[in-house]
């Protein structure tokens, strides 16, 4: 069985300021894991993925991420701040190829100016 | 090109009523996924097709949901007697078929349900 834990369902940065969520997992098989973004009323966009290979993973908009498998983490950082990156975040972390991602409860970055 | 579109963007119901949401993927994309997102959660898996088959419906909650991709691409999401437990946005992503590493799954903007 997998699932994942997002800690702090709200997270607030002042503009400029590094950006960090958290994500632990717990995964029976290595485990495929994922960022989402969630703008307003829009659909989830991939930020980043790690499958296999460097534990350091780089995506879109500046974020990162690193797969930590002694500390079953998948942290999210960037850093720096833009007023943009607030939005709703989710960990999705999934068993093998084609099958359906679990996903986190999700953290809202607030970001000030 | 397209992405994953889904119709309606809003539906609103009454308790007991049958409800018809639909996806569309994009092309030459062969798996498909519902989920469920209810408010302050993530999302949450309900099925998943592969071509025109039902590969994995174990996320269904019950016998009130019922999903069907008859030709391999639109799939509609069918829920019987509607309850307002099944208030939510329905997601829907589709992905291209790997089995040597795991694919993007591309997610469409959702369908909010409201039952009254």
């Amino acid at each position: 069985a997998q699932s994942v834990t997002q800690l702090g369902s709200h997270v607030s940065v002042s503009e400029g300021a590094l950006v960090l969520l958290r994500c632990n997992y717990s995964s029976s098989v290595p485990p495929y894991l994922f960022w989402y973004v969630q703008y307003p009323n829009q659909g989830l966009q991939l930020l980043l993925k790690y499958t296999t290979g460097a534990t350091l993973v780089k995506g879109i908009n500046g974020f990162e991420a690193e797969f930590k498998k002694s500390e079953t983490s998948f942290h999210l950082t960037k850093p720096s701040a833009h007023m943009s990156d607030a939005a709703e975040y989710f960990c999705a972390v999934g068993a093998q190829a084609g099958t359906a991602l679990i996903f986190g409860k999700g953290t809202t970055l607030s970001v000030s100016s | 090109g397209a992405g994953v579109s889904q119709t309606p963007s809003n539906k609103v119901t009454e308790k007991g009523k049958y409800v018809e949401l639909r996806c569309d993927p994009i092309s030459g994309h062969t798996a498909l996924y519902w989920y469920r997102q209810s408010l302050g959660q993530g999302p949450e898996f309900l099925i998943y097709f592969q071509g025109t088959g039902a590969a994995d419906d174990s996320g269904l909650p019950n016998d009130r949901f019922f999903a069907v991709r008859p030709e391999g691409s639109v799939s509609t999401l069918k829920i019987q007697r509607t309850e307002r437990g099944d208030s939510a946005v329905y997601l829907c992503a589709s992905s291209v078929q790997g089995t040597q590493t795991y694919n993007e799954q591309f997610f469409g903007p959702g369908t909010r349900l409201t039952v009254l």
